[in-house]
């Protein structure tokens, strides 16, 4: 069973266009979390949250933005999409507040043409 | 603001050697320190997770060690083997309230010659 997965694992479009990305976790998590890896194989932490609170990375576009319909789910909304989002997006979750590890899904490849 | 450095950023070596991974972090207010291996085009799989509170983990062939006051942790990896190549992540998370994200290193891009 995957414990974090993410659809789709590739995504070609066209700059302005709108997208998203889906994530669900089966392993109970409370907390889940988007991140940004570029070019230049750098991740950076995106959104974290849990039921509580959204934690946004002040370098964020607010064309980005996340949305949990349950707690086993947390989907990446891109508006007017640019040629600089072009990246791989990795989905994770946590259980707890800060001492559990991190479960990665394997990630989305976004191309924008 | 938290800044993880990973040293070197490139490493190869022959089979069956013992080699060491460098991981730095600037800010020693963490809560763990997580150790990934990722395979190109994969995903992050997680190898280690060391606590504040702890020194070292192991598992199988590898040890993680953390040096929290000085801001340094380790990766020893024994007996390489062509299958370890891969790019080896540094993670930190800190301390504080709320959900929090990982600050990841640049990673060390990892070479077993067979």
């Amino acid at each position: 069973d995957t414990a974090v997965s993410q659809t789709p694992k590739y995504l070609v479009t066209q700059m302005g266009n709108d997208k998203s990305i889906k994530c669900e976790q089966n392993l109970g998590h409370d907390t889940m979390y988007w991140y940004k890896q570029d070019s230049k194989k750098f991740l950076k932490i995106m959104f974290s949250y849990n039921n509580k609170e959204l934690i946004i990375n002040e370098t964020v576009p607010n064309r980005f933005s996340p949305k949990s319909p349950d707690k086993a789910h947390l989907n990446l909304h891109i508006n007017s999409l640019e040629l600089g989002d072009s990246a791989v997006y990795f989905c994770a979750s946590s259980q707890g507040p800060g001492n559990q590890p991190q479960h990665f899904g394997d990630g989305t490849r976004l191309s924008i043409l | 603001k938290q800044e993880v450095t990973q040293i070197p950023a490139a490493l190869s070596v022959p089979e069956g050697e013992n080699l060491v991974l460098n991981c730095s972090f600037t800010d020693s207010a963490i809560y763990n320190l997580q150790w990934f291996r990722q395979d190109p085009g994969k995903g992050l799989t997680s190898l280690l997770l060391i606590q504040s509170s702890q020194r070292e983990q192991t598992s199988g062939r590898l040890n993680a060690s953390l040096d929290k006051s000085s801001g340094r942790s380790t990766l020893y990896i024994a007996a390489s083997q062509p299958g370890d190549s891969a790019t080896y992540l540094c993670a930190v998370r800190r301390l504080g309230g709320g959900a929090d994200g990982l600050t990841f290193g640049k990673g060390t891009h990892l070479i077993i010659q067979p």
